[in-house]
């Protein structure tokens, strides 16, 4: 079974600051996907980035890069430029290859960016 | 592009009844899957249609069921509701549910249990 772990369940940075979120992985899967996903006090899930694990590059957007440590089994989520919007619950995500819909998710890490 | 909508954001029952939520995908999303959040579980995924079959289920009881509608509308009941039921149930819709095709998640429908 494929288990997700994020150790920090809560976090806060100061605005315009780094922070970096980790997340550890458990699975004996070659190809799967992975997923930060954020969670506002709106509650609806918003996709922040994805890796795909055959990939070695690490993926970007904007503000937002991981670092994905394949053999480690290790993904983390920096934030640069924290913005106080960025304020949400963290999820960490894992998805098998061919999986349909069933994505396994952290526990969460509640990051708060102070003023 | 209009977002997932879920219906009810709201709602609150008594144990024993019956309930039902409805959630519209985004257009042209063939695939929608549910999740239970709950503080204590997390989140938890529930079951994922595509084309009004099920293709994937969860570790749930069999209290908990879905439909398809053919233009990818879905529904979710669960009977017999007890108070561990209360929880945010979310859906989300994507093209085909694969890997290479991310969740896109509606805001939920709060359900407590009394």
């Amino acid at each position: 079974a494929q288990t997700v772990t994020q150790s920090q369940p809560e976090m806060s940075v100061q605005e315009a600051e780094t922070v970096t979120l980790s997340c550890t992985y458990d699975t004996s899967e070659n190809n799967y996907y992975l997923f930060w996903y954020k969670q506002p006090p709106s509650r609806q899930m918003i996709l922040v980035i994805r890796q795909e694990a055959y990939k070695q590059q690490n993926a970007t957007e904007n503000r937002f890069s991981v670092n994905f440590q394949k053999a480690a089994k290790s993904f983390s989520l920096k934030i640069s430029d924290s913005q106080l919007g960025d304020t949400a619950m963290y999820f960490c995500a894992f998805m098998k290859h061919e999986e349909r819909g069933d994505m396994r998710f952290g526990a969460g890490t509640r990051l708060t960016v102070k003023p | 592009k209009a977002g997932v909508t879920q219906t009810p954001r709201y709602l609150i029952k008594t144990r024993g009844q019956q309930v039902t939520l409805s959630c519209s995908p985004i257009s042209g999303h063939r695939s929608v899957s549910w999740y239970q959040q709950t503080p204590g579980q997390g989140l938890q995924f529930l079951f994922e249609y595509f084309s009004e079959t099920q293709r994937n289920k969860g570790n749930f009881p069999g209290r908990f069921s879905g439909r398809q509608f053919s233009n990818s509308r879905s529904e979710m009941n669960v009977s017999t509701l007890e108070l561990g039921d209360s929880a945010l149930y979310l859906c989300a819709s994507s093209v085909s549910g694969l890997r290479n095709s991310p969740l896109h998640f509606g805001n939920g429908t709060r359900l407590t249990v009394t």
